[in-house]
């Protein structure tokens, strides 16, 4: 089966600017996740869908930060205005059931 | 929330040792534990994981174990080989929640 795919690979985007990232999971998985890795750390969750509807966003800075997944499928992440602190690796996953998440390999965004 | 910590954070072996990686987790309803690597440029991928109704799962050259009294897992390398240097995370969830919980990751470097 086709894995997660991510585009693009890698941004440099000025800090005030604006990015989208954007995540295709895998066919039938209902669940999809959005994570933040942070160079030499271990992802954190920023925001999970089920189909199309928000399950956890608690973590999400929304001032800055919003996602969606319009039908369920195809996911994005926004990002407006970028801050430095916003370098990261920003990785999709997805899964059809609570075990064994598939991750894509991620968006390297650096902030300038 | 739940808190996962991992250590030793940089693990430096010889080609052919053993390798133990150790993880405490805080959240008691946590039942979920899957180990992942990752290499460099690439996105997380599972190799093993285990639920809390299992104390040990093996594969291969690879264990994982489980004490849910002590909230602590461990994941155990054996006969390591050059290709198993990468970067490796554990996880715990709450499969009622479905979003994982990372540690901090170790970075394993096997020596030939």
């Amino acid at each position: 089966e086709a894995g997660v795919a991510q585009s693009p690979r890698y941004k440099i985007i000025e800090k005030r600017q604006s990015v989208a990232f954007w995540c295709n999971p895998i066919s039938g998985h209902a669940t999809l996740y959005w994570y933040q890795q942070i160079l030499g750390q271990g992802p954190k969750l920023l925001i999970q869908f089920q189909n199309n509807g928000v399950v956890d966003d608690s973590q999400l800075p929304k001032d800055r930060f919003s996602a969606e997944r319009l039908k369920g499928v195809d996911s994005t992440l926004k990002i407006q205005p970028a801050k430095l602190e916003d370098s990261a690796v920003y990785l999709c996953a997805s899964s059809s059931t609570p075990y064994g998440y598939t991750f894509g390999s991620g968006t390297r965004l650096t902030v300038v | 929330g739940e808190n996962v910590e991992q250590h030793p954070s940089t693990l430096s072996v010889q080609e052919g040792d053993s390798a133990v990686i150790k993880c405490t987790y805080s959240d008691s309803a946590s039942n979920y534990f899957p180990w992942y690597k990752q290499e460099l440029g690439k996105g997380p991928q599972l190799i093993i994981d285990i639920r809390s109704n299992v104390g040990e799962k093996k594969d291969q050259r690879i264990a994982v174990t489980l004490n849910k009294t002590a909230k602590h897992f461990s994941l155990h390398i054996t006969e390591t080989q050059p290709e198993d240097s990468a970067v490796y995370f554990c996880a715990a969830m709450d499969t009622g929640r479905r979003a994982l919980t990372f540690g901090s990751g170790t970075r394993l470097q096997v020596q030939p």
